[in-house]
């Protein structure tokens, strides 16, 4: 069955230090998002993307935070600068359609920012 | 805006017991709903679904919802409760504009006592 895949599935960084969350949607899909989950709270919706640009984002996608689809396979997040309190579960999600709004997700990525 | 609210951030419930997980959502428009299950250091699983075809809607693991647009309710259930259903259980809404972004609920975290 076709799945979303995320690595690596836990990072620890250094505060300030950059970094990639890297994704692989399901191979047909059209539309990918971010989201994140820090720990004890709700998941909250970061960015979404389609045709190769960000189609919505929320207040906490700000400058430190980019989305790229480098290759039209990998869909990739990557925070400049990483603060303590980007420290969370950065899940991954796809669709295929926008008739269809089932996303799935892939695994996370726990990033924890020492 | 959309919400979601889940009353009861915990649940326990004895093994062969009825499960009921309660959600309640706001919308401007006629919703996607949806309820996800995540066990522990794993990611998002859908549940089920409701997309505006029958109010009463089935899922996997049997679990089934039933959509009450009076009451803006989307209420998940279980007839009988089995250990493996342990897990925090996730409400969501979408809007039906090209993004369908999920906006979540705070989760119920369900204990199943045997």
């Amino acid at each position: 069955e076709p799945e979303v895949t995320q690595t690596p599935s836990h990072q620890v960084t250094q505060m300030g230090q950059e970094v990639i969350l890297r994704c692989v949607p399901i191979s047909n899909h059209l539309y990918f998002y971010w989201y994140r989950q820090i720990l004890g709270q709700k998941v909250e919706f970061l960015v979404s993307f389609y045709n190769n640009e960000i189609s919505e984002k929320s207040e906490i996608f700000d400058d430190q935070f980019s989305v790229e689809r480098p290759d039209g396979s990998n869909f990739t997040l990557k925070i400049r600068s990483t603060k303590l309190e980007d420290s969370a579960m950065y899940f991954c999600a796809s669709r295929v359609l926008h008739s269809d709004p089932e996303a799935f997700f892939g695994q996370g990525t726990r990033l924890t920012v020492v | 805006a959309q919400s979601v609210t889940q009353l009861g951030s915990h649940v326990s419930v004895s093994e062969g017991a009825l499960v009921l997980l309660r959600c309640n959502y706001s919308s401007s428009v006629p919703p996607y709903l949806f309820w996800y299950v995540q066990y522990p250091n794993q990611g998002l699983q859908l549940l089920l679904k409701y997309t505006s075809a029958a109010t009463l809607v089935k899922g996997i693991n049997g679990f089934e919802a039933e959509f009450k647009k009076s009451e803006t309710s989307f209420h998940l259930t279980k007839p009988s409760a089995h250990m493996s259903d342990a897990a925090e259980y996730f409400c969501a809404v979408s809007d039906r504009a090209a993004g369908n972004k999920l906006t979540f609920g705070g989760g119920t975290r369900v204990l199943v006592k045997p």
